[in-house]
């Protein structure tokens, strides 16, 4: 089946640590994005990337940093400097634009919660 | 700046209700506007979407509509089930600067009763 896998489902993190949260599509699609869910507030961009070997910052970048080293994987590490990380993270992909169809799909997300 | 309100925030209706959701968005510059499902602790399930030209969209019991100019674009559930209880969000699109950018509302939480 075709789709967005992300994982874990769960994470905890400790302060001052670094984590990984892994976002994998076999859609074939350019484009993967990050959002950060809070309650009672709208899904926030974090960082997105049209191209492999390119990214850019969304709107909440500070304390993140992302790769895209393969076409089919994005992953975000938290960091540190993040002072709030505890909330729900959803990656999502979209064919590229220009292509045609633009539907964004989105993967099963990760709850980070700070210990 | 790109601003989406969904109204009402919550919504409780005794099953087999016809029910609208409502979406408005302030800037009328948009690429297309998709309608979410997200389930309690679960990711976004796509519902439809619609191109900016495009008026509405239909798929089984869902309709949605979408009138730019106004900035504005309504959810029509028919015969509503308890299955369909959970959050729906709508986000309109942007092209900028080579990228689709989605801007989310905060949703209207469901919840049909049998």
């Amino acid at each position: 089946d075709g789709g967005i896998t992300q994982s874990p489902k769960y994470l905890f993190r400790k302060e001052g640590q670094n984590v990984t949260l892994s976002c994998e599509q076999n859609l074939n699609h350019d484009a993967m994005y990050w959002y950060r869910q809070d309650p009672g507030q709208g899904l926030r961009l974090i960082y997105y990337s049209q191209i492999v070997n390119d990214f850019q910052k969304g709107d909440i970048a500070e304390g993140y940093s992302v790769s895209r080293e393969k076409k089919e994987s994005f992953p975000l590490t938290v960091t540190s400097a993040q002072k709030n990380p505890t909330a729900f993270y959803l990656c999502a992909s979209s064919i590229h634009p220009g292509a045609g169809d633009t539907e964004a799909f989105f993967g099963q997300g990760t709850r980070l919660t700070v210990v | 700046k790109q601003e989406v309100t969904q109204i009402p925030a919550a919504l409780s209706v005794p099953e087999g209700e016809n029910l609208v959701l409502n979406c408005s968005f302030t800037d009328s510059a948009i690429y297309n506007l998709q309608w979410f499902r997200q389930d309690p602790g679960k990711g976004l399930t796509s519902l439809l979407l619609i191109q900016s030209s495009q008026r509405e969209q239909t798929s089984g019991r869902l309709n949605a509509s979408l009138d730019k100019s106004s900035g504005r674009s309504t959810l029509y559930i028919a015969a509503s089930q308890p299955g369909d209880s959970a959050t729906y969000l709508c986000a309109v699109s942007r092209w900028n600067t080579g990228f689709q950018k989605l801007v989310f509302g905060t949703g209207t939480r469901l919840l049909v009763s049998p």
